[in-house]
């Protein structure tokens, strides 16, 4: 079965400081890879996914991540990060011809800034 | 601009209870789902279903029902409500799977 490893529960990071959030994935078939974020008491927001092509992608509120099928990772990442980053945010991942079982979820890093 | 509304936001129920959480979606996507979520747990699949009439069961799927009698909407039901469904329950859908998934807001349910 498919899974998805994010190792890290918390991370503290301060304001203006760089950003990377870790996401590892199993399954040996093409990956669809997304990055979601939750902001307290909301649902969940989609902030870039990767289908194929380049493989790293854009995506809102200046955050970015890089698919390396090397590594089986899907790590994002983010120059410098701002108190309105943090939040709850989720690697998820789906594979062509998997079924129509949505989308496999890590279990969330959560995103602390300090002043 | 409504994409995928769930009632209601908040509940309490009694061990025992039943009740209905509400899921409708203005996007004309055929699949639909149903998660929830625990602390640390990340989201867990509780049902789907890939059109009107077509419904399957997730990885937690105990305790819960479902039905899918039209494209927008999709109620996910409780019977004998137990402190272990105490939870958020997400509904989300999409055009194709598999897909970027939009979400609800959420149902926080709360069993006593």
């Amino acid at each position: 079965a498919q899974s998805v490893t994010q190792p890290d529960i918390h991370i503290t990071v301060s304001e203006g400081a760089s950003l990377e959030l870790r996401c590892n994935y199993s399954y040996g078939a093409t990956p669809y890879l997304f990055w979601y974020v939750q902001s307290p008491g909301q649902g969940l927001q989609l902030l870039l996914k990767y289908f194929s092509g380049d493989t790293l992608v854009q995506g809102i509120k200046g955050f970015e991540a890089e698919f390396k099928r090397s590594q089986s990772s899907f790590n994002l990442r983010k120059p410098s990060v701002h108190w309105s980053d943090a939040a709850e945010y989720f690697c998820a991942v789906g594979f062509s011809g998997g079924g129509a079982d949505g989308l496999t979820f890590g279990k969330g890093t959560h995103l602390i800034i300090q002043p | 601009n409504a994409g995928v509304t769930q009632t209601p936001k908040f509940r309490i129920l009694k061990i025992g209870q039943s009740m209905t959480l509400q899921c409708t979606q203005d996007m004309n996507h055929n699949y639909m789902y149903w998660y929830r979520q625990d602390p640390g747990m990340g989201l867990k699949l509780i049902y789907y279903s890939v059109g009107a009439g077509i419904t399957d069961k997730g990885e937690v799927p105990n305790g819960y029902n479902v039905s899918r009698s039209t494209t927008e909407d999709f109620p996910l039901r409780l019977e004998l409500a137990a402190p272990s469904q105490t939870s958020v329950y997400f509904c989300a859908s999409t055009v194709s799977a598999p897909g970027e998934l939009f979400f609800g807001e959420g149902s926080r349910l709360t069993v006593l």
